[in-house]
């Protein structure tokens, strides 16, 4: 397995309160993404990244941000957390297969409650 | 855009019953993905396709580009394969996130 690691596995905070997710990976791949999972929904995209500083929005990215300064940790930040923001958040890392086909592994979640 | 959908949406069966989860898809692809959650854990690749067929122990994929259709089998079932079936797709138009789009997963029950 690739070394995908997410922190915290649960967390529960305030509405209004700043929140970060982190998620660590050890083998240098370039796209990672998180996505978040809620009852009813497909898990959607919420920011991904290309590489170092080099992010971009998935579909539903409003009430978030995310920051890589280094390849191997991508943070999700909720700058003032939402109780519609109450989900389990996911990770994933892209490695290539062969050219133009792509293998994802994904980290273990964060559950995160907001009250 | 691209829509995943998968059927059953829940499926409850009988300890070594022949499981068929299916998915389909709606835009041009370049590969699939089945992905397996276990109650309150994290997300596992079973297989990626994108053509024919693969198979992995006790269960077996497929899928159809022209019908841009793809099934999960489970053969001889057991109480350890509950868990949410999740199938994936990467579009082939290029560009933007190359992430995937997801189905809304299947979520399955096998009775001892």
């Amino acid at each position: 397995d690739a070394g995908i690691t997410q922190s915290p596995r649960h967390k529960v905070t305030e509405t209004g309160t700043p929140v970060t997710l982190r998620c660590h990976q050890t083998e240098n791949h370039r796209y990672m993404y998180w996505y978040r999972q809620d009852p009813g929904h497909g898990l959607r995209l919420i920011h991904y990244s290309y590489g170092v500083k080099d992010t971009d929005k998935g579909e539903v990215s409003d009430g978030y941000s995310v920051s890589r300064s280094k390849t191997e940790d991508f943070l999700l930040t909720l700058e003032s957390a939402t109780s519609s923001q109450t989900s389990v958040y996911f990770c994933a890392i892209r490695s290539s297969v062969r050219v133009g086909i792509y293998g994802y592994t994904f980290g273990s979640g964060t559950r995160l409650t907001v009250v | 855009k691209n829509e995943v959908e998968q059927s059953p949406q829940n499926l409850t069966a009988q300890e070594g019953e022949f499981i068929t989860i299916n998915c389909s898809y709606s835009v041009g692809i370049s590969a699939l993905h089945w992905l397996q959650q276990h109650p309150g854990g994290g997300i596992v690749s079973l297989f990626m396709l994108s053509s024919g067929k693969k198979k992995h122990g006790r269960l077996i994929a497929t899928i159809n580009i022209q019908e841009k259709h793809s099934s999960l089998h489970i053969t001889a079932s057991h109480p350890r394969d509950s868990a949410v079936y999740i199938c994936a797709v990467r579009s082939n138009s290029g560009g933007g996130a190359d992430g995937l789009t997801f189905g809304k997963g299947t979520h399955l029950i096998i009775q001892p």
